[in-house]
């Protein structure tokens, strides 16, 4: 089955240190890979995503993602975090195209910048 | 551009009854998803439209139903309300959906008592 793992509920990085959220994916072929943010009471917002090309990805706010093919992983990266990047996180796949256009969430990080 | 706009954004029914949620996309977008979110479950696919036809759908069951109209707006509704479907119902637009980002809407939150 397809899947896309955050094996992390919440991290904790305190400001000005680089922020690691983690994510693998379980998906046969070459998916397209998004990072989406929600901050309370809003919708999803959109961070970065890789489709091809190089394997480092540049998104708002500072954000970077690095695809590992061998590894199956896609996680998102900052190098200097702020108190205001606190709110979860979420990893989305969406498989090779095959007629199916349905995006895979994972779970969700929750990040916590201390001040 | 004005972003994907939810109605209403929060909604209290009864078990039994039925709720109708609307989800207007952002202009030109024709590919409109409906997510649910829980706590527990985190966000989960309902189904997806483009120009009209459901592309896509989740494993939610058949009293989970939806429509999309000619101007891409969208509704979502819910009959036979259960405990279990008080959650955060959001709608993602995109222009085709596939390598496209999702917009997403601030969502509507349902309580069901």
């Amino acid at each position: 089955a397809q899947s896309v793992a955050q094996p992390e509920d919440q991290v904790n990085v305190a400001e000005g240190n680089p922020l690691t959220v983690k994510c693998t994916y379980s998906v046969s072929g070459n998916p397209y890979l998004f990072w989406y943010v929600q901050y309370p009471n809003r919708g999803l917002q959109f961070l970065l995503k890789y489709i091809t090309g190089d394997n480092l990805v540049k998104g708002s706010y500072g954000f970077e993602a690095e695809f590992n093919k061998s590894q199956t992983s896609f996680h998102l990266k900052k190098p200097s975090a702020l108190v205001s990047d606190s709110a979860l996180y979420f990893c989305a796949v969406r498989p090779p195209a095959s007629g199916t256009y349905k995006y895979i969430f994972g779970t969700g990080t929750r990040l916590k910048v201390l001040a | 551009k004005a972003g994907v706009t939810q109605t209403p954004r929060y909604l209290i029914k009864t078990r039994g009854q039925q709720v109708t949620l609307s989800c207007s996309p952002i202009s030109g977008h024709r590919s409109v998803s409906w997510y649910q979110q829980t706590p527990g479950q985190g966000l989960q696919f309902l189904f997806e439209y483009f120009s009209e036809t459901q592309r896509n759908k989740g494993n939610f069951p058949g009293r989970f139903s939806g429509r999309q109209f000619s101007n891409s707006r969208s509704e979502m509704n819910v009959s036979t309300l259960e405990l279990g479907d008080s959650a955060l119902y959001l709608c993602a637009s995109s222009p085709r959906g596939g390598l496209y980002e999702q917009y997403f809407g601030p969502g509507t939150r349902l309580t069901v008592t």
